[in-house]
């Protein structure tokens, strides 16, 4: 599975748009981009998945560039809730026998 | 839906004790997975199943642990002697995986807190 690589930590405010930039220089052709939320004391939670372009849904999008090197997952007016690690993770999801490796992944602090 | 299923939330025992932590997957899932979760390592992947056969077991860090899937609806972790080391969240995963439904969306459950003093 390919790795990523993405900040440590990023601080907001609410009401703020937060992008979070993830690095996977060497993703291979059929991998997809995931990112996974996890809240302080439960266990993480799918937010979105996409191959290339935009991807949109009731929570977040997830910008792909054309050399899919990297991906840039977007919370649009971020609120306290939002407080909690972002994971980004590359892998085929057509391929049997793999499962997801989480990194590090981002703290993201959101104040009022 | 309730989700992944579980038991017990919180275990505290004695090192040496042995310890089984127990998952109830989504009715019709056919992937489970078994994470472990510390401060200094992250999320660990420990071992997973697929169609109740474990495909991948390389996470799972020594001969003390062991995990089983007996049937579609049920799984074990068991570590056999415990130690304060083995102290971390365990988080029980599944997911549809099939040749017609391809996607990494997990569904995790809300984990076992482990104690081992």
């Amino acid at each position: 599975l390919a790795k990523t690589t993405q900040p440590i930590s990023m601080d907001s405010y609410e009401g703020q748009e937060v992008n979070i930039t993830c690095s996977h220089n060497n993703i291979a052709t059929n991998d997809y981009i995931t990112w996974y939320q996890q809240f302080p004391s439960q266990g993480p939670r799918f937010i979105i998945q996409g191959y290339k372009t935009k991807v949109t849904n009731e929570v977040a999008s997830l910008f792909i560039p054309a050399d899919r090197k990297s991906s840039t997952l977007s919370l649009p007016r971020v609120s306290l809730s939002d407080t909690a690690v972002y994971y980004c993770l590359v892998g085929d999801p057509n391929q049997a026998g793999t499962a997801l490796i989480f990194g590090k992944g981002t703290t993201l602090s959101v104040s009022s | 839906d309730a989700g992944v299923i579980q038991s017990p939330r919180h275990e505290v025992t004695e090192m040496g004790q042995e310890v089984t932590l127990r998952c109830k997957p989504i009715s019709g899932h056919n992937s489970l997975f078994w994470y472990r979760q510390t401060m200094m390592r992250g999320l660990e992947l420990l071992i997973y199943f697929n169609n109740n056969v474990p495909i991948d077991d390389s996470g799972m860090p020594e001969d003390r642990f062991s995990a089983k899937m007996p049937n579609a609806s049920f799984s074990t972790l068991k570590i056999q002697p415990s130690e304060p080391r083995d102290s971390a969240v365990y988080f029980c995963a599944s997911s549809p995986w099939t040749e017609y439904n391809r996607n990494y969306g997990y569904t995790f459950g809300s984990g076992t807190r482990l104690t081992v003093v």
